[in-house]
């Protein structure tokens, strides 16, 4: 299995402009989650989807945040706009079920946002 | 209070050293526990659940207390490799689906 897919690996905008990133699961799996990671916070849980349907997203930010998984392979997550404080590593991760399963990441994006 | 804490760290080790890391949670009722490894820019990736009866694999041994209601994650004969942030996972009944994870332990294995 390819194990999770994220796209783009880095990206590098300028404040106010609106960013995607991109996910898609290991086949199979019924839950998504979006983690953003820095220095001074540490790794934090955006949102999670299980089945394509949001169940928590009391993590992300604020409303320049906003995330979808319009089907089982592919889900996105944006920010507009952009702003400086946004800059991070975001890591998408699925697990096969809730609870007692473990999460496989990708690989990340890391955004930078000047 | 966090809901998993664990040692911040960072801890420097020569190669051959054991080295010993805990991990506490708040809730009683927690099901899964995990250690996770990130390197350095990379993802988290798993390391090794944690059962109940404790569990080892190869240089690494996991233990639950739930009594105390901490993990423990051992590494003997440390190597160069083993140099890492190693993260505490947990899952909790209310969030079904989603882990907590600590802020993570810096490791250093020196030469």
């Amino acid at each position: 299995d390819a194990g999770v897919i994220q796209s783009p690996r880095h990206e590098v905008t300028e404040m106010g402009q609106e960013v995607t990133l991109r996910c898609k699961p290991i086949s199979g799996h019924d839950y998504l989650f979006w983690y953003r990671q820095t220095m001074m916070r540490g790794l934090e849980l955006l949102i999670y989807f299980n089945n394509n349907v949001p169940i928590d997203d009391s993590g992300m930010p604020e409303d320049r945040f906003s995330a979808k998984m319009p089907n089982a392979s592919f889900s996105t997550l944006k920010i507009q706009p952009s702003e400086p404080r946004d800059s991070a590593v975001y890591f998408c991760a699925s697990s096969l079920a809730g609870g007692v399963y473990e999460q496989y990441f990708g690989p990340g994006t890391r955004l930078t946002v000047t | 209070r966090k809901e998993v804490e664990q040692d911040p760290g960072p801890f420097n080790v020569p190669e051959g050293a054991t080295v010993a890391f805990n991990c506490t949670y708040s809730n009683s009722a927690s099901q899964s526990f995990f250690w996770y490894r990130q390197d350095c820019r990379k993802e988290p990736k798993l390391l090794m659940s944690v059962y109940s009866s404790g569990n080892e694999d190869g240089r690494f041994t996991a233990q639950l207390n739930r009594a105390s209601q901490y993990i423990s994650l051992l590494i003997r004969d440390s190597k160069l490799s083993d140099s890492a942030t190693y993260l505490c996972v947990v899952n909790l009944p209310r969030d079904a689906g989603k882990s907590t994870f600590g802020d993570g332990t810096t490791l250093t294995v020196k030469p």
